[in-house]
């Protein structure tokens, strides 16, 4: 157990749907990650978020957002959703001060339909 | 920005045997390099990183070797035991400095250890 809560574990909804994955970070740290993981494009980087702030962008889709919240869990929101967001999506933390290891979450795995 | 290519996408071994990994990196200033190890269903956890002040960082079975000059970077496991297979990701960042940090994942080496 990495410490790292995420719910759902499974979300099953429809093509134009919204939904609201949440992450619980480490008891101290103050940086979450999301990460994208599907078969064909391995693990893709999403955002990061440190104390609140957004620090780090990757390839994320317009239609998706995020945020972290003064208690330091974050969501991470996906709307207009089509077929190919069906993946699985991690959240990961750490102390956010330096490249130090990413303690991952369980992972919420959405189907879109 | 950052691009990572990892080889071999898949690597069946026999059980004791070593098996090695490949991973290179496009920016040039990329100066951390984790390895993340994901069995199946369960969550990616790091195994062994290493930062470009290093060539080689080796924990028990585990090593890891960086070529800065030709930007590759390789992890190689010796006397594999079943319990090693997995998907197996290499990574890399350019960290600077402050609390803005990402990595750049290759796309995973599914390693089987045949017993």
């Amino acid at each position: 157990d990495s410490g790292v809560t995420q719910t759902p574990k499974h979300l099953i909804t429809a093509t134009g749907q919204r939904v609201t994955l949440r992450c619980s970070p480490r008891s101290g740290d103050l940086s979450v990650y999301w990460y994208q993981q599907s078969l064909d494009q391995g693990l893709q980087f999403l955002i990061q978020y440190y104390n609140g702030e957004e620090r780090a962008k990757g390839n994320i889709l317009e239609r998706f957002s995020a945020q972290q919240f003064p208690d330091l869990h974050s969501e991470l929101n996906l709307s207009s959703l089509e077929l190919g967001d069906s993946a699985l999506y991690f959240c990961a933390s750490n102390p956010g001060t330096g490249p130090y290891e990413q303690y991952f979450g369980p992972g919420t795995r959405l189907t879109v339909t | 920005g950052e691009n990572v290519e990892q080889h071999p996408s898949t690597l069946s071994v026999q059980e004791g045997d070593s098996a090695v990994i490949k991973c290179t990196y496009s920016d040039s200033a990329s100066n951390y390099f984790p390895w993340y190890k994901q069995e199946l269903g369960k969550r990616p956890q790091l195994i062994i990183d290493i930062r470009s002040n290093v060539g080689e960082k080796k924990d028990q079975r585990i090593a890891v070797t960086l070529n800065k000059t030709a930007k590759h970077f390789s992890l190689h496991i010796t006397e594999t035991q079943p319990e090693d297979s997995a998907v197996y990701f290499c990574a890399a960042s350019r960290y600077s400095g402050g609390s803005n940090y990402k990595l750049t994942f290759g796309k995973g080496t599914l390693l089987t250890v045949n017993p």
